[in-house]
């Protein structure tokens, strides 16, 4: 069973604009979810993670998600896009001790 | 710290063969998994190791291998391989075993299989 749902393979964004990238979560999914980067042929980067407390969460090179459980989601935004934003990114999941499920992930293209 | 590190980086094989991976988790990391991530299937896990034990494992057939050593190093090994091989290979290590550990991820081997 889909454990995150990330809609949307690829998103264009503007460089200076919002960038916003949505997650859903299943609802027996652990409190504990996680936002992934990985740039061309590179392993995957840890952004952000949320274990419970604090539901907006701060990550590294200024993006940051909300946990909102009455929505069962986790989206991911930044302010203000940058070109070395351009990357694919992955919202995942615990589903058993260090097993991740990972969505289909979206590709970000930062236009100029 | 250095990070997660994976050998070799690159690798083409033929059909049949077999191959072994390597995985140097970060230091102090007693957890290893590893993943399988195509482009049509995306990130898929294959298994976890931690003290030297296989704790957790995907849906993948029994060519698919793997071990850790007393060290936290790990190796998979991939028999008889399949054009569908073909693939990134990611290895991860965490801290602990557990849901709350977030795992750091090593650069990957790419695997082509001809």
């Amino acid at each position: 069973a889909q454990s995150v749902t990330q809609l949307g393979s690829h998103v264009s964004v503007s460089e200076g604009a919002l960038v916003l990238l949505r997650c859903n979560y299943s609802s027996s999914v652990p409190p504990y979810l996680f936002w992934y980067v990985q740039y061309p042929n590179q392993g995957l980067q840890l952004l952000l993670k949320y274990t419970t407390g604090a539901t907006l969460v701060k990550g590294i090179n200024g993006f940051e998600a909300e946990f909102k459980k009455s929505e069962t989601s986790f989206h991911l935004t930044k302010p203000s896009a940058h070109m070395s934003d351009a990357a694919e990114y992955f919202c995942a999941a615990p589903v058993g001790n260090n097993r991740l499920a990972f969505g289909k992930g979206n590709q970000v293209v930062v236009i100029p | 710290k250095a990070g997660v590190t994976q050998t070799p980086r690159y690798l083409i094989k033929t059909r049949g063969q077999q191959v072994t991976l390597s995985c140097s988790p970060i230091s102090g990391h007693r957890s290893v998994s590893w993943y399988q991530q195509t482009p049509g299937q995306g990130l898929q896990f294959l298994f976890e190791y931690f003290s030297e034990t296989q704790r957790n494992k995907g849906n993948f057939p029994g060519r698919f291998s793997g071990r850790q050593f007393s060290n936290s190093r790990s190796e998979m090994n991939v028999s008889t391989l399949e054009l569908g091989d073909s693939a990134l290979y990611l290895c991860a290590s965490s801290l602990e075993t557990g849901e709350r550990y977030e795992q750091y991820f090593g650069p990957g081997t790419r695997l082509t299989v001809t």
